[in-house]
């Protein structure tokens, strides 16, 4: 069975500070990591993923996350966050190859403060 | 990206009646479509997987004569709650997987039963 854990049910940040989002998973095999976004009033949006190669992965909007095996982490990080940043983040693990069972963990809230 | 559809967005409904929920790939044929159920401040969790043609297999604890589904063509799938409850008021969300294996969501439907 699989699982993920977000430690943080809400996270206040002001305009251009850094945050970072947390995520733990928990598998018994071989895992793919992704991380949602949901905008108020609108659909999950996937934000990135790490399927295999560089355990570092990026977004267009200057999110990046890293899987750390050791640690069964994918954190999800930008250095300076703006206002449009504000959110709802899903950390989501397939375990296996069984592509398209994602379990979600509970969901962080962003809020980025002016 | 490609675009999954849901309709209705929001649906308020008297305890009893029957409600359903449509989604549809609207521009990508999608053999397998996932619905998900969302409680208020709590992850999003895996209801049942849609598969064209064939009957929707339902995860443990998830009533099937409850929740209807139904994947009649290669771009929608519709999931009816039937003789809905209170209890059974939440966001329900679809996702899409396409030719690739990626997975896209819907807006999400919220249903509110009186």
């Amino acid at each position: 069975a699989q699982s993920v854990t977000q430690l943080d049910s809400q996270v206040p940040v002001f305009e251009e500070a850094p945050v970072e989002l947390r995520c733990n998973y928990s598998s018994s095999v071989s895992v793919y990591l992704f991380w949602y976004v949901q905008y108020p009033n609108q659909g999950l949006q996937l934000l990135l993923k790490y399927l295999s190669g560089s355990t570092l992965v990026e977004s267009i909007n200057g999110f990046e996350a890293e899987f750390n095996k050791s640690q069964t982490s994918f954190h999800l990080r930008k250095p300076s966050v703006h206002i449009s940043d504000t959110a709802e983040y899903f950390c989501a693990v397939i375990g296996g190859t069984s592509y398209g069972k994602l379990t979600f963990g509970q969901g962080t809230i962003l809020t980025v403060h002016p | 990206g490609a675009v999954v559809s849901q309709h209705p967005s929001r649906v308020i409904c008297k305890s009893g009646t029957s409600v359903k929920i449509e989604c549809r790939s609207l521009d990508f044929q999608a053999t397998t479509m996932f619905w998900y159920r969302q409680f208020p401040k709590q992850s999003l969790m895996l209801m049942a997987t849609s598969n064209e043609g064939s009957k929707a297999t339902y995860e443990q604890g998830v009533e099937k004569d409850k929740f209807l589904i139904n994947h009649a063509s290669l771009t929608l799938s519709t999931l009816t709650v039937t003789s809905a409850h209170p209890e059974d008021s939440s966001f329900y969300i679809c996702s899409a997987r396409d030719g690739v294996g990626e997975l896209f969501f819907g807006e999400g439907s919220r249903l509110t039963v009186l």
